[in-house]
């Protein structure tokens, strides 16, 4: 059983499209995350969620909209792409809301950007 | 602000040597740590972490990590390297109290393993 799914596993489109990322947890955790890998391999938070309720929220362009409509769900909406987004997308869950949690990630979205 | 420092973005080993990676971290407290392995073309896995308990840690597949504070340094171990340990591996840390589960990774130190 997959513990944290990701869809699509790779996405490819053009600079200025709209795309989605879905990401789900059978794990029954409280809280959600989605992390940027970029070329290099660093990782980086981009948002977190606990209980469908945003607690994490970086630096990140408005362009990108998380949204969990329950909590065994979070996806990632991304407006106006552009080239600097290309990447691969981790979604992550942990239970509960606690500092020394392990984290649970998915496989990964590779996104890029055209 | 937190930052994790891996030294090393590259380790290459003969199968059956000592795998060393290491961490340093800097935090105005300490920090909850971990160590995170990244197989090729997968998400994360956990391997151990370090939680104001022990200060050895031990981990899966054979790894372990010493937390020492003096050298705000986590470092990370395996006696014997296997073929399978070939992967990427990530020192993170998290701020004990804060709101939320905020890791902040470390650069990724990658690992080849030679027959």
């Amino acid at each position: 059983d997959t513990a944290v799914s990701q869809t699509p596993k790779y996405l490819v489109t053009q600079m200025g499209n709209d795309k989605s990322i879905k990401c789900e947890q059978n794990l029954g955790h409280d809280t959600m995350y989605w992390y940027k890998q970029d070329s290099k391999k660093f990782l980086k938070i981009m948002f977190s969620y606990n209980n469908k309720e945003l607690i994490i929220n970086e630096t990140v362009p408005n362009r990108f909209s998380p949204k969990s409509p329950d909590k065994a769900h979070l996806n990632l909406h991304i407006n106006s792409l552009e080239l600097g987004d290309s990447a691969v997308y981790f979604c992550a869950s942990s239970q509960p809301v606690s500092a020394d949690n392990e984290q649970f990630f998915g496989p990964g979205t590779r996104l890029t950007v055209l | 602000a937190q930052s994790v420092t891996q030294l090393g973005s590259h380790v290459s080993v003969s199968e059956g040597a000592l795998v060393l990676l290491r961490c340093n971290y800097s935090s105005s407290v300490p920090p909850y740590l971990f160590w995170y392995v990244q197989y090729p073309n997968q998400g994360l896995q956990l391997l151990l972490k370090y939680t104001s308990a022990a200060t050895l840690v031990k981990g899966i597949n054979g790894f372990e990590a010493e937390f020492k504070k003096s050298e705000t340094s986590f470092h990370l171990t395996k006696p014997s390297a296997h073929m399978s340990d070939a992967a990427e591996y990530f020192c993170a840390v998290s701020p004990p109290g804060a709101a939320g589960n905020k890791l902040t990774f470390g650069g990724g130190t990658r690992v080849l393993v030679k027959p």
